[in-house]
């Protein structure tokens, strides 16, 4: 099973460039989010969907666009590049959750992304 | 604001004894806590979910506890072995459902 599948693994970009981040899943997860992990710090939700069509926001935001048109995919994008973005990138997807009912995440290998 | 804490520093344990991680919450009480393991390299891997009233959970050599009192959650993993050191993870959702998440220990088990 390919599970969540990360791509692209590594990436260099500039200052002030553009680009796109892809993340798919083939368990039918309704559920799926994108975090970013940096050196001493607890993952941090970036953005999130609950299912195709809706999205929100986590905890930082800024910077960053998601969309979510399939079940399968959630591309993140980065707007226009800063080096506060260089971060490991991690997509992740579950079951959809309640509070009767917690679910696991799911995570793909991450993005490792430098801005220079 | 809801913040999870856990060791910073590494721990490391001698080979066949019991390596215990500890999990802190603050200004919250969570139904739920979950525990991951992460490898250099790679995503978290989801090992044990807990609830609050279920005290204990245990999965082979994995253990972990739930204090709802002391807002503390303990990660055992007994009889270790070289294969066990990974960075472990916990995490439980915040009042808006979305997880937060502790920094992680690092566990280093010596032959």
């Amino acid at each position: 099973n390919a599970g969540v599948t990360q791509t692209p693994k590594f990436q260099v970009l500039k200052t002030g460039q553009s680009m796109t981040l892809q993340c798919a899943q083939d368990m039918n997860h309704e559920y799926m989010s994108w975090y970013r992990q940096d050196p001493g710090m607890g993952l941090r939700l970036i953005h999130y969907s609950v299912g195709a069509g809706i999205t929100d926001q986590g905890e930082v935001p800024n910077g960053y666009n998601v969309s979510r048109s399939t079940t399968e995919d959630f591309p993140l994008r980065l707007l226009s590049a800063a080096p506060s973005q260089t971060s490991v990138y991690f997509c992740a997807s579950s079951r959809a959750y309640s509070r009767g009912a917690d679910q696991p995440q799911h995570f793909g290998d991450g993005t490792r992304l430098s801005i220079l | 604001s809801q913040k999870i804490e856990q060791n910073s520093e590494a721990l490391n344990i001698q080979e066949g004894k019991t390596a215990t991680l500890t999990c802190n919450y603050t200004n919250y009480s969570p139904a739920y806590l979950q525990w991951y393991r992460q490898d250099p390299g790679r995503g978290p891997v989801f090992l044990l979910l807990i609830r609050e009233n279920e005290k204990e959970k245990r999965k082979e050599r994995l253990k972990v506890t739930f204090d709802t009192t002391l807002k503390q959650s303990l990660f055992h993993i007994t009889a270790s072995q070289p294969a066990d050191s990974a960075t472990y993870l916990c995490a439980h959702r915040d009042s808006n459902y979305q997880l937060i998440w502790g920094a992680g220990t690092k566990l280093i088990i010596k032959p």
